[in-house]
């Protein structure tokens, strides 16, 4: 009973490198999300899909791309990576939009 | 633009307390609001959602409530435990479908 799983756990970059973060979930849920979590700051959204085939930007968009693979997955591209991106980042799906949302247990992310 | 606020920013309480964590928000026309639990170092687990047209959701010791008008929901907690401390988020959802959310309250129960 996986749920939503993302990879990797932890990850330290040096500015400027790239990297993808991956999501997956197995509840045949057609929408899903990547949040990030900075203390004092909590959960915004980065971008969301609402089906398969469909991106659009959310509050906090700005360095990121997503690439949704097919129904499954979701991933996040960071190309050019900022100290400032140093966060938490969550993977979530919901059956659609509007439903309750199921949360990974979250990718952190430092920048040096 | 919507604005979400949780108060108290922490709560500690003796173990068998009942005790209330707040939710308010700045825009009522929400679509349904999630209350969520993090425990340190964690994922979301979803606790309760409650539809816009619904005034309240229980779900074993906890029961969430709804007043859309004001602005506010509330979670209830009976009869806490030491497995309850973590801290609980509270999220508003707008039309557009994404998720907007407080800052939390951090809980510790004592034993």
């Amino acid at each position: 009973n996986a749920g939503v799983t993302q990879t990797p756990k932890f990850q330290v970059l040096k500015t400027g490198q790239s990297m993808t973060l991956q999501c997956a979930q197995d509840m045949n849920h057609n929408s899903m999300y990547w949040y990030r979590q900075d203390p004092g700051m909590g959960l915004r959204l980065i971008y969301y899909s609402a089906s398969e085939g469909t991106t659009d930007k959310g509050e906090v968009p700005n360095g990121y791309n997503v690439s949704r693979l097919n129904k499954r997955e979701f991933s996040l591209r960071l190309e050019s990576a900022a100290p400032s991106q140093t966060s938490v980042y969550f993977c979530a799906s919901s059956p659609v939009l509007n439903t309750e949302a199921f949360f990974g247990q979250g990718t952190r992310l430092t920048v040096v | 633009k919507q604005e979400v606020t949780q108060i108290p920013a922490a709560l500690s309480v003796p173990e068998g307390e009942n005790l209330v964590l707040n939710c308010s928000f700045t825009d009522s026309a929400i679509y349904n609001l999630q209350w969520f639990r993090q425990d340190p170092g964690k994922g979301l687990t979803s606790l309760l959602l409650i539809q816009s047209s619904q005034r309240e959701q229980t779900s074993g010791r906890l029961n969430a409530s709804l007043d859309k008008s004001s602005g506010r929901s509330t979670l209830y907690i009976a009869a806490s435990q030491p497995g309850d401390s973590a801290t609980y988020l509270c999220a508003v959802r707008g039309s557009q479908g994404n998720l907007i959310f407080g800052k939390g309250t951090k809980l510790s129960v004592k034993p």
